[in-house]
């Protein structure tokens, strides 16, 4: 089944404490986006990478970080998580030749203390 | 940072009633997607258009997407509960083909 996979669903932790959220696909797509979702903002784009080692910034990019070593995996990571980050994240990808079709993943809801 | 603003925010209508939804923008997009998204779950791509003043129908939703390319529109005729949702657009622009914006969103309750 093609999908886009995100761990973990849930994630309770503290200020400053290191963390990755991890994204997979296995359609093969080139495009792969993290975006934010917060009451009455929408979704914002995060960072995002158009393929393997590839990566850029997207609107909020400020205290996150992303690699993209593989075409199937583009992890979140928060080196020094704040409560301001607190947020549900959702990974998406997408073909190169429909870059439109975005493939969203199930969610991660974060919560820093 | 190109930015789409989504109208109403906020949508509750009985069942049978029809609705407009409005996404616009000062920006030009070189397309736009229409998503949903149900609590709990990721977004759902409904539809994208990309012609200016393109139409397209599914089932009982009509997209429109303005001449100029800076706006769209979300029609539903005869909604059911079914349709009860979060609405989304999204718009990547015509220089760069990895971003992409998303308005704030259109919540919809459909009574029965």
């Amino acid at each position: 089944e093609a999908q886009v996979t995100q761990n973990p669903r849930y994630l309770i932790t503290v200020t400053g404490k290191k963390l990755t959220v991890t994204c997979s696909q296995n359609m093969n797509h080139e495009y792969m986006s993290w975006y934010r979702q917060d009451p009455g903002l929408g979704l914002r784009q995060i960072y995002y990478s158009m393929n393997v080692e590839v990566t850029d910034k997207g609107d909020v990019p400020e205290g996150y970080k992303v690699s993209r070593k593989e075409k199937r995996n583009f992890p979140l990571i928060l080196e020094s998580p704040s409560p301001n980050q607190t947020s549900l994240y959702f990974c998406a990808s997408s073909f190169r030749g429909n870059r439109n079709i975005q493939y969203f993943g199930a969610g991660t809801r974060l919560s820093v203390l | 940072t190109q930015l789409l603003e989504q109208s109403p925010q906020f949508l509750s209508i009985q069942e049978g009633e029809n609705l407009t939804v409005y996404c616009n923008s000062s920006s030009v997009f070189s397309s736009l997607q229409w998503y949903r998204q149900e609590p709990g779950e990721g977004p759902v791509l409904l539809v994208t258009v990309v012609t200016g003043g393109e139409v397209k129908k599914l089932k009982r939703l009509t997209f429109q997407f303005g001449d100029a390319r800076k706006d769209s529109s979300l029609h539903i005729t005869a909604a059911q509960p079914g349709d009860t949702g979060l609405y989304l657009c999204a718009g990547r622009p015509p220089s760069n083909a990895g971003k992409s914006t998303f308005g704030d969103g259109t919540t919809l309750t459909v009574k029965p």
